[in-house]
């Protein structure tokens, strides 16, 4: 079975620039979400996904951060414009349904803005 | 809100000896899940182990087990016969009925040869 697919695994970009982000859950799996991981640091929520909704979108920067789930299926996560503070790793999830199930992860997209 | 605390930034086990990792949690929820993941430097966090915190039972996974105290909000991981692809990071998460998993900061694992 294939996990949680994410590109790119590196991205380089110049400040005021834009850069998106696409994700492929496993399928099957209903939840997905976007993390954010600095350096040194656990992950943090920006979105959850439940199906095509977003049903928790409260720690994602709305002035530059962008997401969408088309069809309930893969993801993509924009910045627009990006900022030096957004160099992180980004993570996806997916999970399937059941109330506390476990979260698969993908293997992250590296995000460096100078 | 629920908070996940990790006190050690880092760790060092000398291979085949045993390692505990700590972990302490924050929430008024009665009803969650605790979980271990690992995150080796190719970035991708692998489940390790989950704890449901209706059973008093702690959970075991082959060399990997939990010491879970519900009263002191601790979620400990053990590892026996640590091996040299133990080396990685360790995130301790909690989930409950908000479905959003909050995680500590990590901590970092080498196992020395």
């Amino acid at each position: 079975e294939a996990g949680v697919v994410q590109s790119p695994r590196y991205k380089i970009i110049e400040k005021k620039q834009p850069v998106a982000f696409w994700c492929n859950p496993i399928s099957g799996h209903n939840t997905l979400y976007w993390y954010r991981q600095n350096l040194g640091q656990g992950p943090e929520l920006l979105i959850r996904y439940e199906n095509e909704e977003a049903v928790d979108d409260s720690q994602l920067p709305k002035d530059r951060f962008s997401a969408e789930r088309l069809k309930g299926v893969d993801s993509t996560l924009k910045i627009q414009p990006a900022e030096l503070g957004d160099s992180a790793v980004y993570l996806c999830a997916s999970r399937p349904p059941g109330p506390h199930t476990e979260a698969f992860f993908g293997q992250g997209t590296r995000l460096t803005v100078v | 809100a629920q908070t996940v605390t990790q006190s050690q930034p880092e760790m060092s086990v000398q291979e085949a000896e045993t390692v505990t990792l700590s972990c302490t949690y924050d929430t008024s929820e009665n009803n969650y899940y605790l979980f271990w993941y690992k995150q080796p430097p190719s970035r991708q966090m692998i489940l390790v182990i989950r704890q449901e915190a209706y059973k008093q039972q702690n959970a075991t996974e082959n060399r990997f087990s939990v010491n879970f105290q519900k009263a002191a909000k601790s979620f400990s991981l053990k590892i026996s016969d640590s091996q040299l692809g133990d080396t990685a990071m360790y995130f301790c998460a909690f989930h409950s009925g908000t479905y959003k998993y909050i995680f500590g900061t990590g901590t970092r694992l080498k196992v020395l040869a």
